[in-house]
């Protein structure tokens, strides 16, 4: 199996320009994560998604970012416009929800992204 | 892959001695626990896993200690290694409600050679 799929690794930009993250999750998984990573605030949830469907959002920071999942094997994060406060490492995970039982989720490498 | 500086509490070790990696939870519905290890330039890795129903699980040189009575877990890895220098994450999930992890801090493990 190849894993979770991120890309770009590496984003510059910036401040003002519009940010597109992509996921590729592991096959047969039904559920996706997006988190963000910094020195002050950890590894914190932005949003995920179950069976393609937005299921809680609230860790998304604001208006500027966005999440889609049009089908079960493609996510993207968005954010626009950029600010240097957004560079960050973004982390895709996925798992598979069966209901009642628990959630090992499976990282991606990571897009390390830099605002200027 | 790719992970970030943090300033993290260090725990080091000496090559060959056990390490024990601490973690307080916050929240006593947490009935599922998840720890991760993050190497440099890498996403989080699976390590080992344990439900509240039991407090005590190994798993292959690891082993995941649960106390719900002071909501503290604990990782112990026996004869460690070079390759087990990361970052260290507890998180926690409840299995009803809002499914999705809550990582700790974490901490850097460093081995001596």
């Amino acid at each position: 199996d190849a894993g979770v799929i991120q890309s770009p690794r590496h984003e510059v930009t910036e401040m003002g320009q519009e940010v597109t993250l992509r996921c590729k999750p592991i096959s047969g998984h039904n559920s996706l994560f997006w988190y963000r990573q910094t020195m002050m605030r950890g590894l914190e949830l932005l949003i995920y998604f179950n069976n393609n469907v937005p299921i809680d959002d609230s860790g998304m920071p604001e208006d500027r970012f966005s999440a889609k999942m049009p089908n079960a094997s493609f996510s993207t994060l968005k954010i626009q416009p950029s600010e240097p406060r957004d560079s960050a490492v973004y982390f895709c995970a996925s798992s598979l929800r069966r209901e009642a039982t628990y959630n090992e989720q499976f990282f991606g490498p990571g897009t390390r992204l830099t605002v200027l | 892959g790719e992970s970030v500086g943090l300033h993290l509490p260090t725990l080091s070790v000496q090559e060959g001695d056990n390490s024990i990696i601490n973690c307080a939870y916050s929240n006593s519905a947490s009935d599922y626990f998840i720890w991760y290890k993050q190497e440099s330039g890498k996403g989080p890795q699976f390590i080992i896993d344990i439900r509240s129903n039991m407090d005590k699980r190994q798993g292959q040189r690891v082993t995941v200690l649960l106390n719900k009575t002071v909501k503290h877990l604990s990782l112990q890895i026996a004869a460690t290694q070079p390759g087990d220098s990361a970052v260290y994450f507890c998180a926690e999930n409840t299995h009803t409600g809002r499914r999705a992890l809550t990582f700790g801090s974490g901490t850097r493990l460093q081995v001596q050679p």
